[in-house]
């Protein structure tokens, strides 16, 4: 079945460092979305991308869309302490039967050492 | 809106009790689906629903898990008999098909421990 690949499963930074994280695949989405999920709670979308090479920005939060349709990246800027959680992201695909079904990666582990 | 709401939050059961868990939907959503977290499998899509029906339940790991959407806005993930290897957190969540279905919004889950 379709597997996505997130690394990486952890990292360990300084605050106000920069942050980036990716996400591929071996079959093509042509949607991908990136949550953020705080202990004891459940994921929060931070951002959904639509179009291969899509570049979207929420805040310190910048995303892409791979052209490939295969991958996607999420870069975090001047990370802070409310920074740490577990980032997934997440493949759909639409206009299909399967619309609607996500497929997760197995998230990115953040720690932010003020 | 208040999101997607889970109840309830907490369960610990005995092993080969029946245990039911409860989501109910943002109001005005398409799409429902239950999710199992675990740290060995990470999010596991168990079932997923389209305007009340299932579309897709191949996640459902053995007869031993049902799950129901009476109507638009209640659905139910029952485990009978429950065991140990159960024991996760359920997440539900939905989405609209105005976006196609992809965004889903998750309620806060459901900790389950079956001892």
């Amino acid at each position: 079945g379709q597997q996505l690949n997130q690394s990486p499963q952890s990292m360990f930074i300084q605050e106000g460092e920069d942050v980036s994280m990716n996400c591929t695949s071996s079959s093509i989405f042509n949607t991908w979305l990136w949550y953020k999920q705080d202990p004891g709670e459940g994921p929060v979308l931070l951002i959904a991308l639509y179009k291969a090479g899509e570049l979207t920005s929420n805040g310190r939060l910048t995303a892409q869309f791979g052209i490939t349709r295969k991958d996607s990246f999420l870069n975090i800027s001047a990370s802070i302490p409310s920074d740490v959680g577990i980032y997934f992201c997440a493949g759909g695909i639409l206009g299909s039967s399967n619309t609607g079904k996500l497929i997760f990666g197995q998230g990115t582990t953040l720690q932010v050492k003020p | 809106d208040a999101g997607v709401i889970q109840s309830p939050r907490h369960e610990v059961t005995e092993m080969g009790q029946e245990v039911t868990l409860r989501c109910k939907p943002i109001s005005g959503h398409d799409y429902l689906f239950w999710y199992r977290q675990t740290m060995m499998r990470g999010l596991e899509l168990l079932i997923y629903f389209n305007n009340n029906v299932p579309i897709d339940d191949s996640g459902m790991p053995e007869d031993r898990f049902s799950a129901k959407m009476p109507n638009a806005s209640f659905s139910t993930l029952k485990i009978q008999p429950s065991e140990p290897r159960d024991s996760a957190v359920y997440f539900c969540a939905s989405s609209s098909l105005f976006k196609g279905g992809t965004e889903a919004f998750f309620g806060q889950g459901t900790r389950l421990t079956v001892v």
